[in-house]
């Protein structure tokens, strides 16, 4: 069974600081991994997009991590504003089958940052 | 470009009533249309999906139900709402990049419905 498991549940940190948020994967033939940023009340939008090939991409402060060999990923914010408070979702995409796509969602991480 | 609306974005609702939330997609054609469900604290639940007109699939048995009377457009529906049926709803589609092998799309959300059953 596919499935996304991601850590810390929450996490609080003040301004400025760093943090990094983790994702582990069990989703088969492995297609792409997305990081998810949702404020509270909205949509989810994408931060980044890893495939199988890649090891690191950046995105502003965000910097996203995979090892596809231990199946983890991580997200990386750099230098935190109170803006980046909000929920941090990993979403992990098979090869699909028989043309239907359905990607597994991870339960988010929930971040704070304070002033 | 592409948009997505979804409304009515708040409704409160009394337990036994009907319930109907709208999607529509501009600017694109066949897209694939999700409705996903996201309870206070948890993660995303996907409901149904379509990827085509008239074609949903279920994920979990519910007390809810889908409609694609057009291609950019999915209704989510309920006879008769149920005090767990209570959550945030979001509509997404996804759009199409890399190969038919390895799509990479990103899916797009609309801005939600929250629905309150009393």
């Amino acid at each position: 069974k596919n499935q996304v498991e991601q850590s810390p549940q929450s996490l609080i940190i003040l301004e400025g600081k760093n943090c990094t948020l983790q994702c582990n994967y069990t989703v088969s033939p492995f297609s792409n991994l997305r990081w998810y940023k949702q404020d509270t009340g909205r949509g989810p939008v994408s931060l980044t997009i890893m495939t199988f090939s890649e090891n690191t991409k950046s995105n502003g402060r965000y910097t996203a991590t995979l090892d596809a060999d231990t199946k983890q990923s991580s997200l990386h914010i750099t230098a935190s504003q109170l803006s980046d408070s909000a929920s941090y979702i990993c979403v992990v995409s098979a090869i699909p089958s028989g043309g239907s796509y359905i990607p597994t969602f991870g339960r988010g991480t929930s971040l704070i940052v304070h002033p | 470009s592409q948009t997505i609306h979804q409304w009515p974005a708040t409704l409160v609702q009394p337990v036994g009533s009907p319930l109907s939330l709208e999607c529509t997609v501009e600017g694109t054609s066949n897209p694939n249309l999700y409705w996903y469900r996201q309870a206070a604290g948890r993660g995303l639940q996907l409901l149904f999906y379509s990827v085509g007109i008239g074609q949903i699939s279920s994920e979990v048995p519910q007390n809810l139900s889908a409609s694609r009377p057009q291609d950019r457009q999915f209704i989510l529906s309920s006879k008769k709402l149920l005090l767990s049926d209570s959550g945030f709803y979001l509509c997404a589609w996804r759009a199409f990049t890399g190969t038919i092998i390895a799509n990479t799309g990103e899916l797009f959300f609309g801005e939600g419905s929250r629905l309150t059953v009393l």
